[in-house]
């Protein structure tokens, strides 16, 4: 069966410093992925998603992942954290021919002044 | 456009009480789902429809039932409350297949005492 796994339930980086959060997906053939942000007491918005067009994906707010399929990864970067960042973030992959997304169990990010 | 919205927002039951959350989109999408969040285990998918007069199981079904009588709302069921589902309940809408993302209601927090 499908799954994702998310590397880190907890991420701290100062304001400025590089943001990494890691996905990875169990697959033999590649899925769509997507990354969710979750801002306190709210639902889930989505950031980006990979549908195989290309491999570098852009998100909103300055974030972007690269599909890497022969690491199973769809790890999730931002060259410089703000304050406003800090939320959990949730990986997520649907199978091509299903009608349900998988979500990993999230990754909290603190960003510190 | 409202997106997704749930009601209530928050509830609090006592074991054996029965309560129905209401999850409404004005998106026109066919396919809705019903989530629960709890710490460290990312969101767990309850109960979905793919469209209207339709339901199917999840990964985690016991304990609920669900209705989709109208293509907009999809409601969830408690029959006999029970601690074990204080949760945070997210309702989603999606067009269908899976390259499509889904789009998530604020939530109903739920306390079963």
């Amino acid at each position: 069966a499908q799954s994702v796994t998310q590397l880190g339930s907890h991420v701290s980086v100062s304001e400025g410093a590089l943001v990494l959060l890691r996905c990875n997906y169990s697959s033999s053939v590649p899925p769509y992925l997507f990354w969710y942000v979750q801002y306190p007491n709210q639902g889930l918005q989505l950031l980006l998603k990979y549908t195989s067009a290309a491999t570098l994906v852009k998100g909103i707010n300055g974030f972007e992942a690269e599909f890497k399929k022969s690491e199973t990864s769809f790890h999730l970067t931002k060259p410089s954290a703000h304050m406003s960042d800090a939320a959990e973030y949730f990986c997520a992959v649907s199978e091509r021919n299903t009608d349900k997304l998988i979500f990993g169990t999230g990754t909290r990010l603190q960003v510190f002044p | 456009n409202a997106g997704v919205t749930q009601t209530p927002k928050f509830r609090v039951l006592k074991t054996g009480q029965s309560m129905t959350l209401l999850c409404a989109q004005d998106m026109n999408h066919e396919y809705m789902y019903w989530y629960r969040q709890d710490p460290g285990m990312g969101l767990r998918l309850i109960h979905y429809s793919v469209g209207e007069g339709t339901t199917a199981k999840g990964e985690v079904p016991d304990g609920y039932n669900v209705s989709r009588l109208k293509k907009q709302n999809f409601l969830l069921g408690l029959e006999s409350a029970a601690p074990s589902q204080t949760s945070v309940y997210f309702c989603a809408s999606s067009y269908p297949a899976g390259i499509y993302e889904q789009y998530f209601g604020p939530g109903t927090r739920l306390t079963v005492t």
